[in-house]
């Protein structure tokens, strides 16, 4: 099974600063790789996928890099609405997720 | 736009078998892949399985005794049985398809529902 580890587990954030989360896989996934956005009692959203491709109607803020084993999804200017869950996703070999990234306001 | 919703009992007794149903409404469910995905509570998220518009399934290999997905394409449906269940099955259960008629990534998800396996 590829292992996906993300960190930070929790990040702790201001209005308006740019976030880096990093998710990691025991072996190279290309770039397959998504990166989900969920608020508490609600389902996740694809926000990009293909390592760095932006899903139709999410914000531009959103951006993600990486090929191989290290991926990167990073968040602009965040925005009250952008404090959430964040979960990375491999669909190399069948699905998996990883831990999730809870971002919080500082 | 396309929607989907669970349905099914919220709480199920040990060694009993969990059965939830996924409707899709305002879209077909033919062209799609299907899927069931579980998130205990304050945890990860797990695929459970996943299920084409022509019946193929493919299970995640640590559910695969106790699992079976199919569908009803007459009703718009699919649905998800769970056997022999125990308190570690506690989850929200979400149904999602696979984005662009591929196996890769969801790009649409139900709202979720909790079950409980208690006694």
């Amino acid at each position: 099974d590829i292992q996906m580890t993300q960190s930070p587990s929790t990040l702790s954030a201001s209005v308006g600063d740019i976030v880096t989360i990093t998710c990691r896989a025991s072996q190279t996934i290309s770039r397959w790789l998504a990166w989900y956005q969920q608020k508490p009692g609600k389902a996740p959203k694809l926000l990009i996928y293909e390592a760095s491709s932006l899903e139709s109607g999410v914000t531009p803020r959103f951006s993600g890099s990486g090929s191989g084993t290290e991926f990167t999804l990073t968040i602009s200017i965040l925005q009250p609405d952008d404090f959430a869950t964040y979960y990375c996703q491999q669909y190399y070999s069948y699905w998996t997720f990883g831990q999730g990234t809870k971002v919080e306001i500082k | 736009q396309v929607q989907l919703q669970e349905s099914g009992p919220g709480l199920v007794k040990p060694s009993e078998t969990l059965a939830l149903t996924c409707s899709v409404s305002g879209g077909s469910i033919s062209s799609y892949y299907w899927s069931w995905i579980r998130q205990p509570p304050g945890k990860g998220l797990e695929c459970i399985g996943h299920i084409s518009d022509s019946g193929s399934t493919n299970y995640n290999p640590s559910l695969k005794r106790r699992v079976t997905i199919s569908v009803d394409t007459s009703k718009n449906q699919f649905s998800l049985k769970l056997n022999s269940v125990t308190a570690a099955d506690t989850a929200v259960y979400f149904c999602a398809r696979f984005s662009g008629g591929g196996i890769r990534y969801f790009d649409l998800w139900g709202r979720g529902t909790l079950v409980t396996v208690s006694s």
